[in-house]
C-alpha cells in the first residue's frame, strides 16, 4: 500500500459543484500539505497543517479549504468548483522531528480535478 | 520572498551523455535546496537536498547536485544519462529565517527527455 494515498485519482465535475478531494497516510508524519500542479507553474502550496489543530494557507488558498480529520488525513474542499480549479493535486506529507531532512516531502500520486 | 528559477522548460540529451538541469534560488537566510522528480502519472518522488557541508550533494540514480553560494544556484547533474532518466524535474528551496521559511516554494519544472 502507498504511504500517501488520495482519493479519488480522477474527478470530472461540472462548474457549481461542491468537490472533495481525500488524503490518508501511513507515515505517522504530523505535517501535511495540499499543493495544485499546472502545466508551466509547478507546484503551489494551498494549505498546509503542522497538526490536527493547527492549518495555515497557503500561496492560493483562495476557493479551497481543508479539514484536518485526524493526524493521518487532510482533506481538501472545493465548495463551489470553477473551471480555471482544474488541475492536478497532490497530497503531501512530512516529519516534524525529521531536522536533518528539513521538509523532505513524500508525495500521494495525485488527483486530477477537471471542473466543466 | 523566496524564488525558484529553472530556466529551461526542456533539455534534451543523448543517452549515455552527461546531462544538467539548472536551478537559480532567491531565499531570506540559508538555503535548504531539494531536488524532486516526477515521472509520467506519478507523485513527486525526493532526489537530493543540500542542507549544509559539502557543496557536491549525492543523492538516488546516481544524480548529484552542486550548491554554488556565490551564484545561488543548484544545478542537477548525472555524469551519463539513462533513456528512464526522462521525466520531469523540480527544484525547491525553502529558507531557515523569515516569514514562510518552512514552505518550500518549488520551480516551474524541466521536462528532461533522454534520446536513444
Amino acid at each position: 500500500d502507498a504511504d500517501v494515498t488520495q482519493t479519488p485519482r480522477n474527478r470530472i465535475t461540472k462548474t457549481g459543484k461542491r468537490i472533495m478531494l481525500e488524503c490518508s497516510q501511513t507515515k505517522g508524519h504530523d505535517r501535511m500539505y495540499w499543493y495544485r500542479q499546472d502545466p508551466g507553474l509547478g507546484l503551489r502550496l494551498i494549505y498546509y497543517s503542522f497538526d490536527v489543530k493547527d492549518i495555515n494557507k497557503g500561496e492560493i488558498s483562495d476557493g479551497y479549504s481543508v479539514s484536518r480529520q485526524a493526524q493521518a488525513k487532510f482533506s481538501l474542499s472545493l465548495e463551489s468548483a470553477i473551471p480555471n480549479q482544474t488541475a492536478l493535486y497532490f497530497c503531501a506529507t512530512s516529519d516534524i522531528k525529521d531536522r536533518a531532512g528539513a521538509n523532505v516531502l513524500t508525495f500521494g500520486a495525485g488527483s486530477r480535478l477537471t471542473v466543466l | 520572498a523566496q524564488s525558484v528559477a529553472q530556466p529551461e522548460d526542456q533539455v534534451n540529451v543523448a543517452e549515455g551523455n552527461p546531462l544538467t538541469v539548472k536551478c537559480t534560488y532567491s531565499v531570506s537566510g540559508n538555503p535548504y535546496l531539494f531536488w524532486y522528480v516526477q515521472y509520467p502519472n506519478r507523485g513527486l518522488q525526493f532526489l537530493l537536498k543540500y542542507i549544509t557541508g559539502d557543496n557536491l550533494v549525492k543523492g538516488s540514480y546516481g544524480f548529484e547536485a552542486e550548491f554554488n553560494k556565490s551564484q545561488t544556484s543548484f544545478h542537477l547533474k548525472k555524469p551519463s544519462a539513462l533513456v528512464s532518466d526522462s521525466a520531469l524535474y523540480f527544484c525547491a528551496v525553502r529558507g531557515d529565517s523569515g516569514a514562510g521559511s518552512y514552505q518550500l516554494t518549488f520551480g516551474k519544472g524541466t521536462k528532461l527527455s533522454v534520446i536513444p
